[in-house]
């Protein structure tokens, strides 16, 4: 598996539930990052938690690290349409600047 | 404050021609990186680059492809000799330092290149 590959590729859900997304890493990393990608859009960034970091809030937005595990979750919380997107994890690893990012997940949310 | 600007937003190239893809870092940011996604892929990273200077190209191809960011204007990335499988999404994304626990990289809208 790559450096930074989430699970699961797919999401289907309704209006108001949450949403979970994992990645996985293989080596000690930096930081972690999520984006959001619109279908044939830029990234958006949504949110870095640092390797000493355990959890971050942002909006309806929940991260988690665990380091030991090496993995890290999202939470959306009651979700909306407008989530709807490809969320990526990447990583930053040793003394490079460069992200790995995972495959994604893509998370379709209906009315 | 602008964001990260790139263009043009889509190419059409031909077998054999050359592609330009220009990229403006946002304000106060002097690192730029480029990315690139092939369909239902995530990024893939090809090089850093800080104003003049080229830090990391490991993941460039080691022909056709070069990257430049000098002291005036955008950064650019130039595919020589273009193929069909180089159409793909490029993206470039500037950060404003290079310390490894904090580099928030901010991504432009992406040039989508395709090979005719």
């Amino acid at each position: 598996s790559q450096q930074g590959e989430e699970d699961p590729q797919a999401l289907s859900i309704q209006e108001g539930e949450n949403a979970t997304m994992n990645c996985s890493y293989k080596t000690s990393i930096n930081n972690l990052q999520w984006y959001r990608q619109n279908s044939g859009r830029g990234l958006v960034h949504l949110i870095l938690i640092r390797s000493n970091e355990r959890e971050k809030h942002s909006g309806r937005l929940r991260v988690t690290l665990d380091t030991s595990k090496k993995s890290s979750s999202l939470l959306i919380t009651a979700s909306r349409a407008a989530d709807t997107a490809s969320y990526f994890c990447a990583t930053s690893t040793g003394t490079a600047s460069k992200l790995t990012f995972g495959t994604g997940t893509r998370l379709q949310v209906t009315l | 404050n602008a964001g990260v600007m790139q263009n043009p937003r889509h190419l059409v190239r031909r077998r054999g021609q050359e592609a330009r893809l220009r990229c403006s870092p946002m304000k106060g940011h002097s690192h730029v990186y480029w990315y690139r996604q092939l369909p239902e892929e995530g990024l893939k990273f090809m090089v850093y680059l800080q104003k003049e200077n080229i830090i990391d190209e490991s993941g460039m191809p080691k022909e056709r492809f070069s990257a430049e960011f000098p002291k005036e204007g955008p950064s650019i990335l130039r595919i020589q000799q273009v193929v069909r499988g180089d159409s793909a999404a490029y993206f470039c994304a500037s950060s404003p330092r290079r310390a490894p626990g904090d580099n928030e990289q901010f991504f432009g809208p992406g040039t989508r290149l395709t090979v005719l």
